[in-house]
């Protein structure tokens, strides 16, 4: 079955910090990765996306992901995090170029001053 | 504004009831998707549409039903057969080419009285 694992459900980070947030997905010949991030009591709200090209793609607000294809990851990234970065983020994958998606659990993002 | 709305924001269930929820969308999207999240779990799918007049059960059906009668709306409704129905209730849409972005509403939230 296909599955997309998020290895830390919280990860606590003071301001101004770097910090990273995994993710790892079940093998598959083609993929589309995703990454969302949901503040509270909200919908959830697309940060960046890998449909193919480089596998480093970057966001508006700072935020990199890298697609390591050996590895099955898509880790997401932030060099400097601001109090306001604090949300849950998910990694979420369309197997077969499809518009279907596999979501990971989650992982709650927590900036401290 | 072109966007997904839901309503209503908070949904009280008294026990043995029905109830709707309500997604209507104005980006002329093909395909409509019904997600429940509970803490720590990420997004599970219910249901979901790739055009009018059809639809698919997801990970989860059991104790909800929906219908896709106009290009726009999809609604969801949670029967009395679902016994755990307090959750944060999320509706996307997206067109059917794979790797297109899933769009969200603000999400309804559930609660049993």
């Amino acid at each position: 079955a296909q599955s997309v694992t998020q290895l830390d459900s919280q990860v606590p980070v003071f301001e101004e910090a770097p910090v990273e947030l995994r993710c790892n997905y079940s093998s598959s010949v083609s993929v589309y990765l995703f990454w969302y991030v949901q503040y509270p009591n909200q919908g959830l709200q697309l940060l960046l996306k890998y449909l193919s090209g480089s596998t480093l793609v970057e966001s508006i607000n700072g935020f990199e992901a890298e697609f390591n294809k050996s590895q099955t990851s898509f880790h997401l990234r932030k060099p400097s995090v601001h109090i306001s970065d604090t949300a849950e983020y998910f990694c979420a994958v369309s197997y077969n170029a499809g518009n279907m998606l596999t979501f990971g659990g989650g992982t709650r993002l927590m900036v401290k001053p | 504004d072109g966007g997904i709305t839901q309503s209503p924001k908070y949904l009280f269930r008294k026990e043995g009831q029905n109830v709707t929820l309500s997604c209507e969308q104005n980006l002329n999207h093909d395909a409509m998707y019904w997600y429940r999240q509970d803490p720590g779990q990420g997004l599970r799918l219910i249901y979901y549409s790739q055009i009018v007049n059809d639809f698919q059960k997801g990970d989860i059906a059991e104790g909800y039903s929906v219908s896709r009668e106009k290009k726009e709306s999809f609604p969801l409704t949670v029967t009395s057969a679902q016994k755990n129905p307090t959750a944060f209730y999320l509706c996307a849409s997206s067109s059917r080419s794979g790797g297109e972005t899933q769009y969200f509403g603000p999400g309804t939230r559930l609660l049993v009285l």
